[in-house]
């Protein structure tokens, strides 16, 4: 069954360091998400993705995300200044296109967990 | 967006049968419902999605009754690696995706 990978799977990093979070969504799906999920606490939809450009975001992303689809299977989350709340579990989805629904069924990834010192 | 309510948790044995109940009194005609599994440090797995009356799959059923104001998840004969938190969502099938919200969720606990 196709499923959606994430790496690291764990990943340490400095405050004020830059990561790089990676994705490879299932083949066929054109839609792509980030969500977080600090520990403890609800998962929170971060930002969708379509046609190589952002669809929706909500307002935890901010100037210091951003999201990229480099090549035809990768896509990736860029924290550009890590702070300490930003450790979190990330979790990548991805789901076929049928409009970027809110119903349409999203396939997540198994999570990378960040943690910053 | 319609809002859930579900229970924080439950706890069953194994070998039993598991209904899960959430309200949605507020879901709009374009609303599904959809229902997710997590497992500690996973991300959330789609279990199984309906708009009314009863849809069954090889994991789970889904009952909406006929005002579709609730929901049951009902998990036949549950084992221990049933335990983990399950999520009701309520979303458009025409709205934007980001107008899916998690919950807390619904922890169940499996014991022997």
């Amino acid at each position: 069954e196709p499923e959606v990978t994430q790496t690291p799977s764990h990943q340490v990093t400095q405050m004020g360091q830059e990561v790089i979070l990676r994705c490879v969504p299932i083949s066929n799906h054109l839609y792509f998400y980030w969500y977080r999920q600090i520990l403890g606490q609800k998962v929170e939809f971060l930002v969708s993705f379509y046609n190589n450009e952002i669809s929706e975001k909500s307002e935890i992303f901010d100037d210091q995300f951003s999201v990229e689809r480099p090549d035809g299977s990768n896509f990736t989350l860029k924290i550009r200044s890590t702070k300490l709340e930003d450790s979190a579990m990330y979790f990548c989805a991805s789901s076929e296109n049928r409009g970027g629904r809110a119903a349409d069924t999203q396939y997540f990834g198994p999570g990378t967990r960040l943690t910053v010192l | 967006l319609a809002k859930t309510t579900q229970p924080i948790s439950m706890d069953s044995y194994e070998g039993q049968e598991v209904n899960i109940t959430c309200s949605h009194n507020n879901i709009a005609t374009n609303d599904y419902i959809t229902w997710y599994q997590q497992f500690p440090s996973q991300g959330p797995r789609f279990i199984i999605q309906g708009y009314k009356t009863k849809v069954t799959n090889e994991v789970a059923s889904l009952f909406i009754p006929a005002d579709r104001k609730s929901s049951t998840l009902s998990l036949p004969r549950v084992s221990l690696s049933d335990t983990a938190v399950y999520y009701c969502l309520v979303a458009s099938g025409y709205s934007s995706a980001s107008k899916i919200i998690f919950g807390s969720g619904t922890r169940l606990s499996i014991r022997p």
